[in-house]
C-alpha cells in the first residue's frame, strides 16, 4: 500500500530536549515536506526537499533541521524543543517537478501530535 | 508573495442540500489550485485539482471545482451534502514561474447536519 509513515504519532516531551519525528514513503517520490498545523494558521510549511540531499526552508523554519540522505525518509530534528513548537506536524511527499512549478498532488502523513511542556 | 484566503472558518449545511466552500489565491503566473480534505485524527487526503483545461474540475466523492480566473478563485462544491462530508477543507495554490511553493489556507470547516 502506498503511503506516509510518521513516528511517533504522540510524543509529549520537556522543553529543551532533543526529539526526532521519523518520516518515510514508499513511492519512490523526490519531493518531501513537513508542514505544522495552527488552530486559525491552516498548514504552514518548515522545510521541504526537491530529492536526497536537497533540502531548502519553508515559511517557519526557526527552531527546526532536517536531513534527506535517502530518498524515501526526511527525518524532521528539533534540537532544543520550545513550547511554541507544541503543535500537529505533517509530512508529505509527491512525485518532484523538478526546479519549476509547484510541487504535484501531495500525500501526507497520518500528523504527529507533539506537546512541549 | 503568494497568498490563499478562505473567508469563511464555518459552513453549515443541511444533508440534501448543495454546498459550497470558497477559495481566492493570488501567485505569480498561471495557477496550480488543489483541495485537500482533513477527517478527524487524520492526514490530509486529496480531493481534486487545477492545473490547466476545463474550468470545472470533478474529484472524489462527488466534489467539484471551479476554477475563475477573472476572479481568481477556485471554490469547492457539491450538489448535495452528506454528513460524512463534515470535515475540514483546505485550499491551496501555487504559480507556474519560476520555483513556487504550495500555499495553504487556513481551512474552512464543513458541518453537515442530517
Amino acid at each position: 500500500e502506498a503511503q506516509v509513515t510518521q513516528n511517533p504519532r504522540y510524543l509529549i516531551t520537556v522543553t529543551g530536549k532533543k526529539l526526532t519525528v521519523t518520516c518515510s514513503q514508499n513511492m519512490n517520490h523526490e519531493y518531501m515536506s513537513w508542514y505544522r498545523q495552527d488552530p486559525g494558521l491552516g498548514l504552514r510549511q518548515i522545510y521541504y526537499s526537491m530529492n536526497v540531499e536537497v533540502t531548502d526552508k519553508g515559511d517557519v523554519p526557526e527552531g527546526y533541521k532536517v536531513s534527506r540522505k535517502e530518498k524515501r525518509n526526511f527525518p524532521l530534528i528539533l534540537e532544543s524543543p520550545s513550547p511554541n513548537q507544541t503543535s500537529l506536524y505533517f509530512c508529505a511527499s509527491s512525485v518532484g517537478r523538478g526546479s519549476g512549478p509547484p510541487p504535484d498532488t501531495q500525500y501526507f502523513g497520518p500528523g504527529t501530535r507533539l506537546t512541549v511542556l | 508573495a503568494q497568498s490563499v484566503a478562505q473567508p469563511e472558518d464555518q459552513v453549515n449545511v443541511a444533508e440534501g442540500n448543495p454546498l459550497t466552500v470558497k477559495c481566492t489565491y493570488s501567485v505569480s503566473g498561471n495557477p496550480y489550485l488543489f483541495w485537500y480534505v482533513q477527517y478527524p485524527n487524520r492526514g490530509l487526503q486529496f480531493l481534486l485539482k487545477y492545473i490547466t483545461g476545463d474550468n470545472l474540475v470533478k474529484g472524489s466523492y462527488g466534489f467539484e471545482a471551479e476554477f475563475n480566473k477573472s476572479q481568481t478563485s477556485f471554490h469547492l462544491k457539491k450538489p448535495s451534502a452528506l454528513v460524512s462530508d463534515s470535515a475540514l477543507y483546505f485550499c491551496a495554490a501555487g504559480g507556474n514561474t519560476g520555483f513556487q511553493k504550495l500555499v495553504f489556507g487556513t481551512g474552512t470547516r464543513l458541518l453537515v447536519s442530517p
